[in-house]
């Protein structure tokens, strides 16, 4: 089994639809970060979080909100899709001292 | 200013010959850990090497090494023996401390293509 999951895998949906990217992880990990690729940008940071209490916005946050519900789980919901936010989504896990992220598979969403 | 620089979008290269793809890097940060990164078509996130900047060796992994020069900010990353099955993106990614907390910075990526 995977170590980093990503539900859904794809998806398509309306302007103005509420929509939650899932993110899981066995890796026992407590570092956990969402980031979206466009093409010819590469992966941009959305949100991070460093334990269950601990939410922190990176450089693309607006519109988007998130939620780390346990130490494996961390959410990523669009409150209100718009067609600029059509990308490949990643989540990713690490801890203070690996020396990489560990990606999940990630989700390819359309907003149409 | 950008903290990752890849200049190349696109690169070719003939099957079994080697190829370099060019990754500079900016931060004020003593440490700092540096990555590869590969992305095949089918969109996964595979990772490939990792330098920190007090490594004085350049990594290597299997046939993947890293150029590290710490004076000019380099961090290139070195494919011998080229197979088709490198075709892909690669992404360069700095890893620094901002603000108390590490976060990972990505390059746009280069695309290779290797020919059969």
């Amino acid at each position: 089994d995977a170590d980093v999951t990503q539900t859904p895998r794809n998806r398509i949906t309306k302007t103005g639809k509420r929509i939650m990217l899932e993110c899981s992880q066995t890796k026992g990990h407590d570092r956990m970060y969402w980031y979206r690729q466009d093409p010819g940008l590469g992966l941009r940071l959305i949100y991070y979080s460093f334990d269950v209490k601990d939410i922190n916005k990176g450089e693309i946050s607006d519109g988007y909100s998130v939620s780390r519900q346990a130490q494996a789980k961390f959410s990523l919901s669009l409150e209100s899709a718009i067609p600029n936010q059509t990308a490949l989504y990643f989540c990713a896990t690490t801890t203070g001292s690996a020396d990489t992220q560990y990606f999940g598979p990630g989700t390819r969403l359309t907003v149409l | 200013a950008q903290k990752i620089t890849q200049t190349q979008p696109g690169m070719f290269v003939q099957e079994k010959e080697a190829v370099t793809l060019d990754c500079t890097y900016d931060t004020s940060d003593q440490s700092y850990g540096l990555f590869w990164y590969k992305q095949p078509s089918s969109g996964e996130m595979i990772f490939l090497i990792y330098q920190g900047s007090y490594d004085e060796q350049n990594a290597t992994e299997g046939r993947y090494s890293l150029n590290f020069q710490k004076a000019r900010k380099s961090a290139n990353l070195v494919i011998s023996a080229s197979q088709l099955g490198d075709s892909a993106m690669y992404f360069c990614a700095m890893r620094e401390r901002t603000s108390g907390t590490y976060k990972y910075i990505f390059g746009t990526g280069t695309r290779l293509k290797v020919l059969a």
